[in-house]
C-alpha cells in the first residue's frame, strides 16, 4: 500500500471558478477526514466521513463546500464559486478505528490557489 | 472545545544540542494526544501518540513526548539533534465528542543550524 493519495497536488484557479479534488485513502480504512491549512497555521478540520457516511462537518464547511464518498472508499472535496480565501493546502487522511482511537495518516496535500 | 497551543512558533538550535517544543491543551475530557511532522515540501507525518498507559511515549528517530495531565502539556524533547530534524512540528488532540477529529496547534518550525 503507497499511502494516501491527493490528486491534483496544485491547482490555480480564478475566482468564481468551481474546483473538484479526490483522495484515495489507504485500503480497508474506513474513516476519511478533510482538513484545511493555511500559511502559518495548524490544518483545521472540515468533514470527516465513515465507509459512506458524513458524519461530521465543521462550521468552516460553507454551503460553496461540499464532499462526497460515494462507494466508502474515495472521497472528492468540491468548492464552488471559489473566493481567494479559498487558498490554502487541503489535506485528506484516512484511519481504521482501533481498540482506543484510530491514527490519522495524511496524504500529501492540494494546494490550491485562487487568482 | 478542544484547543491546542504550541508556545514557540520557531525554535533555532545548534546541531547536537538538546531541544523542547512545547504543547499545552485544553479539553474537559480524557484526550488521546499527538505529535506530526512537515518536512518541507511533503505531507504531514506522524511522529508519536499517547493513548493511554505510560505517560513518555517515543519515536523511532529519538524523540519522546511526556503526557502531563495535572499541567496539560504533553511536550516534544530531543537531546541531540540533527541538520535532517528541520521541520515543522504539529501538535495535536482527540478524545471525547470530537472523537476522530484531530484539533491542532499552530505549528513550531524547528530550524537546526550547523
Amino acid at each position: 500500500d503507497t499511502g494516501v493519495s491527493q490528486d491534483p497536488r496544485h491547482k490555480i484557479t480564478k475566482r468564481g471558478q468551481n474546483v473538484t479534488f479526490r483522495c484515495d485513502p489507504i485500503s480497508e480504512h474506513n474513516r476519511l477526514y478533510w482538513y484545511r491549512q493555511t500559511l502559518g497555521q495548524g490544518p483545521e478540520f472540515l468533514t470527516y466521513f465513515q465507509n459512506e457516511a458524513q458524519l461530521e462537518k465543521s462550521r468552516l464547511l460553507s454551503d460553496r463546500f461540499s464532499a462526497e464518498r460515494p462507494k466508502g472508499s474515495f472521497s472528492t472535496l468540491e468548492i464552488q464559486r471559489t473566493e481567494q480565501g479559498d487558498s490554502a493546502m487541503y489535506l485528506c487522511a484516512s484511519s481504521f478505528p482501533g481498540p482506543s482511537t484510530d491514527t490519522q495518516y495524511f496524504g500529501p496535500g492540494t494546494r490550491l490557489t485562487v487568482l | 472545545a478542544q484547543s491546542v497551543t504550541q508556545l514557540d512558533s520557531q525554535v533555532p538550535v545548534f546541531e547536537e544540542a538538546p531541544v523542547e517544543l512545547r504543547c499545552n491543551y485544553s479539553s474537559s475530557v480524557s484526550v488521546y494526544l499527538f505529535w506530526y511532522v512537515q518536512y518541507p515540501n511533503q505531507g504531514l507525518q506522524l511522529l508519536l501518540k499517547y493513548l493511554s498507559g505510560s505517560t513518555l511515549v517515543e519515536s523511532i528517530n529519538g524523540f519522546e513526548a511526556e503526557f502531563n495531565k495535572s499541567q496539560t502539556s504533553f511536550h516534544l524533547r530531543k537531546p541531540s539533534v540533527h541538520i535532517s530534524d528541520t521541520a515543522e512540528y504539529f501538535c495535536a488532540v482527540t478524545g471525547g465528542t470530537s472523537y476522530g477529529k484531530l484539533t491542532f496547534g499552530q505549528g513550531t518550525i524547528l530550524t537546526v543550524h550547523p
